[in-house]
């Protein structure tokens, strides 16, 4: 059960260039969820997905898009990345019901340098 | 404005000391609140969730409080190992719609030998 899958773990781009962050989960949930982390800064929320089909913005999704794919994928594009989106990037995934739910599952992290 | 802060920012510890973590929050409405641990380089993992009727909650050597009065919660780390080393990030969730969390910043925990 590998959990959230997140590739790649690093990137270096140039300003301008664009790219697109893969995330998978096999645990079955529907909510998914993109976040960036910054030095002394909170997790905040890119845009998230509640369910195959749907997405929504979150607190910083300018510069970005999101594909959910499917149930199981969820993708973060930058399409033309500035130095402002080096960060690491976090997917989640949200569990279901019971003791989990509401607890997100998080991947390792895809860290991102934008020259 | 939801908020939520965490103090110490950081701290160091020796081990087989015991430790304690403070988050404050002004979230509303108020649905639970998990601590999770980060480890350097890895993403964040729950430890445990505290709701609004719960006071204690023990996971191992990590004890988590809350105190739904006055919007605090503590973690408390028991015997301190090498292990423990990482970022301890408190995450408020609040009721609506769509369901929200609000992050602290976390505590950097280094705990030397």
């Amino acid at each position: 059960n590998a959990g959230v899958t997140q590739t790649p773990k690093f990137q270096v781009l140039k300003t301008g260039q664009s790219m697109t962050l893969q995330c998978a989960q096999d645990m079955n949930h529907n909510s998914m969820y993109w976040y960036r982390q910054d030095p002394g800064m909170g997790l905040r929320l890119i845009y998230y997905s509640a369910s195959e089909g749907t997405t929504d913005k979150g607190e910083v999704p300018n510069g970005y898009n999101v594909s959910r794919l499917n149930k199981r994928e969820f993708s973060l594009r930058l399409e033309s990345a500035a130095p402002s989106q080096t960060s690491v990037y976090f997917c989640a995934s949200r569990g279901l019901a019971g003791a989990l739910s509401g607890e997100l599952f998080f991947g390792e992290g895809s860290r991102l340098t934008v020259l | 404005k939801n908020q939520v802060e965490q103090s110490p920012q950081s701290l160091i510890i020796l081990e087989g000391k015991n430790c304690t973590l403070q988050c404050n929050y002004t979230v509303s409405p108020f649905s639970n609140l998990r601590w999770y641990k980060q480890d350097t380089g890895r993403g964040p993992v729950s430890l445990t969730i505290m709701t609004f009727s719960e006071n204690t909650k023990s996971n191992g050597r990590y004890t988590a409080t809350l105190d739904a009065d006055t919007k605090q919660s503590s973690l408390h780390i028991t015997a301190s190992q090498l292990s423990d080393s990482a970022s301890y990030i408190c995450v408020v969730s609040a009721m609506g719609g769509t369901y929200k969390y609000i992050f602290g910043t976390g505590t950097r925990l280094k705990v030397l030998a």
